[in-house]
């Protein structure tokens, strides 16, 4: 089976940290995303990445960054965290092909800034 | 640009059946997706239509009409073990091409 890693699956910051946050796939997927779940949003896009050192933005990249160095691994940075960045954060990744895979979710961080 | 609708709640009953309905405006729409998300975990796969009509997999089936833009998931023989959230996920084009819907949270009542 698919593994989708997520480092924590709590985390309690401070405003202004910089907090990095980490996953890793274990089946060789191209693509690898970072979503935040809030409720009554729904599942919004931070980033997203197609290839190793390759990221595009997604529907809300403001106060974020992320870095993919490894084909595995896709990590999430917040620069400098603030209260509105308290959420649950899914990474997720799947295949190039077939084109219509679905995505395989890492079980999530909930983190809370205080 | 895309919108996908769904209900925010519902409550059904114990071993009753329930429809979710999903009604979606994409561009380049290849298929869509059905999701459960149970509180606090991580999405789990339930189904993908790509062709019009119904797909069942056991206690649960799915209905696409490209057509009408519309899918719903049909949930039979419902269980207190359904109480979730089910997101209504739709497949553009593009590389970054799945777009979610809110989510429609399912209380199961005995």
């Amino acid at each position: 089976d698919v593994k989708v890693t997520q480092s924590s699956r709590y985390l309690v910051k401070r405003t202004g940290e910089k907090v990095f946050l980490e996953c890793v796939q274990d089946m060789d997927h191209e693509n690898m995303f970072w979503y935040r779940q809030d409720p009554g949003l729904g599942l919004r896009l931070i980033y997203f990445s197609y290839d190793v050192k390759m990221k595009e933005k997604g529907d809300i990249p403001e106060g974020y960054s992320v870095s993919r160095e490894k084909k595995e691994r896709f990590s999430l940075i917040l620069e400098s965290a603030s209260t509105n960045q308290t959420s649950m954060y899914l990474c997720a990744s799947r295949p190039t092909e077939p084109t219509n895979e679905k995505l395989f979710f890492g079980s999530g961080t909930q983190l809370s800034v205080l | 640009g895309q919108n996908i609708d769904q209900p925010t709640e519902m409550t059904a009953t114990e071993g009753a059946i329930v429809q979710i309905n999903c009604t979606y405006q994409t561009s380049g729409f290849n298929g869509l997706f059905w999701y459960q998300q149970h509180a606090g975990e991580a999405p789990t796969f339930l189904s993908y239509n790509v062709l019009d009509g119904l797909e069942e997999k056991g206690r649960f089936s799915s209905f696409l009409s490209r057509s009408k833009g519309y899918s719903y998931l049909l949930l039979k023989e419902l269980q207190m073990k359904d109480s979730a959230s089910y997101l209504c996920a739709c497949e553009g084009s593009g590389a970054n091409n799945l777009f979610f819907g809110t989510g429609t949270r399912l209380t199961v009542i005995p």
